[in-house]
């Protein structure tokens, strides 16, 4: 199993450009997630999907979209990007009502806007 | 909204034991778990717990009550690879795994 792999690992946007990071899962999960990690705010919960066809916002949203076509996928867009999404982007993935609350990340997709 | 308070950074020497805190106030409450995060790399789980007391893997514990609304993880044993952020999170809706993240604490071991 691969896992959650996330691409690109490095990426420099300039302002009002927009583009999408990619996240893909192998191992059946119905959760999927993204977070945007800056300094010293821990993990901030952008969208998240519970199956193929769901997504639902979660505390940072706005600018960003989503969609879950498949189960597998789970892509992020940007619209038009702003340096405040200046960011390290991590895709989680997990089993919906897991027993033991694990989810599992990706590398993490590092962005700079300039 | 959610709120989940962490202290900021602690330093310890190797074999020492370090205890990681965490209260929260969120909108629902199904469990809390702890990640590690080593600088440059992606958050990993460390461990959950769903009822009050004390579950224990290895050198880690983590410790909930919910009456306090409160949490710890134990670090027993320090090694060097310990070195890292510790991140607690709470299970806030009943039927899926979403996640609120508290802010860190970074464990720096020192030899």
């Amino acid at each position: 199993n691969a896992g959650v792999t996330q691409t690109p690992k490095f990426q420099v946007l300039k302002t009002g450009q927009s583009m999408t990071l990619q996240c893909a899962q192998d191992m059946n999960h119905e959760y999927m997630s993204w977070y945007r990690q800056d300094p010293g705010m821990g993990l901030r919960l952008i969208h998240y999907s519970v199956g193929a066809g769901i997504t639902d916002q979660g505390e940072v949203p706005n600018g960003y979209n989503v969609s879950r076509s498949t189960t597998e996928d789970f892509p992020l867009r940007l619209l038009s990007a702003a340096p405040s999404q200046t960011s390290v982007y991590f895709c989680a993935s997990s089993y919906r009502n897991t027993a033991g609350g694990e989810q599992y990340f990706g590398p993490g997709t590092r962005l700079t806007v300039t | 909204g959610q709120s989940l308070e962490q202290p900021s950074e602690v330093t310890a020497v190797e074999g020492a034991i370090v205890q990681i805190n965490c209260t929260y106030q969120t909108s629902g409450f199904y469990g809390l778990s702890w990640y590690q995060q080593h600088d440059g790399g992606a958050p990993t789980f460390l461990s959950y717990n769903a009822l009050d007391g004390l579950e224990e893997t290895g050198r880690f514990s983590s410790f909930l009550s919910r009456s306090d609304s409160y949490g710890y993880l134990l670090l027993q044993e320090l090694q060097m690879k310990d070195s890292a952020s510790y991140f607690c999170a709470v299970r806030v809706v009943y039927g899926n795994n979403r996640l609120a993240f508290g802010k860190g604490n970074q464990v720096v071991v020192i030899p």
